[in-house]
């Protein structure tokens, strides 16, 4: 079956320091997402993203977060000042389609703590 | 706006046994509900989704989900525990429209098998 990739599957940074979480959607996917998981919290969805920009995004992308796709393949989110509360599983995710009982596809995630 | 709630943070059971992971869920129009399954360093994976139609779902690996609107529940269940079954399961919600499709999860279950 095909996957999403996310890289890297750790990342430590400092607070108050930009990190950039990477995926590689599926290639014939036209919708991406990203969704983060708090240590023994719910999976909470963070942005969508489609046709080049985003379609949705929640409370919590504000504006120390955006996203990116620079090249038709890489699906980015950026955390320009990243703060202690930003530890998390960051999970990302894409589809094929549009409808609403579609499978997402979901990458094994990127680990972020920040110290 | 729909939610997710599962009863259970951690359940155990022994190897053989009966699971049962319990999902309970709001949402103001019909549903379209999915389990997912977390093994360790690894993605979301499908386990099986309920949309229209019959309300006993199967899914992979033995599992299957039954939709009950009157009890607004899709429990997760598979007759006997095997040592592999061990890790995370969210339920989620689907919710949304044209183009901004996202998830809704629960907090998670993490399942343990007993030998």
């Amino acid at each position: 079956e095909p996957e999403v990739t996310q890289t890297p599957s750790h990342q430590v940074t400092q607070m108050g320091q930009e990190v950039i979480l990477r995926c590689v959607p599926i290639s014939n996917h036209l919708y991406f997402y990203w969704y983060r998981q708090i240590l023994g919290q719910k999976v909470e969805f963070l942005v969508s993203f489609y046709n080049n920009e985003i379609s949705e995004k929640s409370e919590i992308f504000d504006d120390q977060f955006s996203v990116e796709r620079p090249d038709g393949s890489n699906f980015t989110l950026k955390i320009r000042s990243t703060k202690l509360e930003d530890s998390a599983m960051y999970f990302c995710a894409s589809r094929q389609g549009d409808t609403t009982n579609e499978k997402l596809f979901f990458g094994s995630g990127t680990q972020l703590s920040v110290l | 706006a729909q939610s997710v709630t599962q009863l259970g943070s951690h359940v155990s059971v022994s190897e053989g046994a009966l699971v049962l992971l319990r999902c309970n869920y709001s949402s103001s129009v019909p549903p379209y509900l999915f389990w997912y399954v977390q093994y360790p360093n690894q993605g979301l994976q499908l386990l099986l989704k309920y949309t229209t139609g019959a309300t006993l779902v199967k899914g992979i690996n033995g599992f299957e989900a039954e939709f009950k609107k009157s009890e607004t529940s899709f429990h997760l269940t598979k007759p006997s525990a095997h040592m592999s079954d061990a890790a995370e399961y969210f339920c989620a919600v689907s919710e949304g429209t044209s183009g901004t499709y996202k998830y809704i999860f629960g907090t998670g279950t993490r399942l343990k098998v007993l030998a």
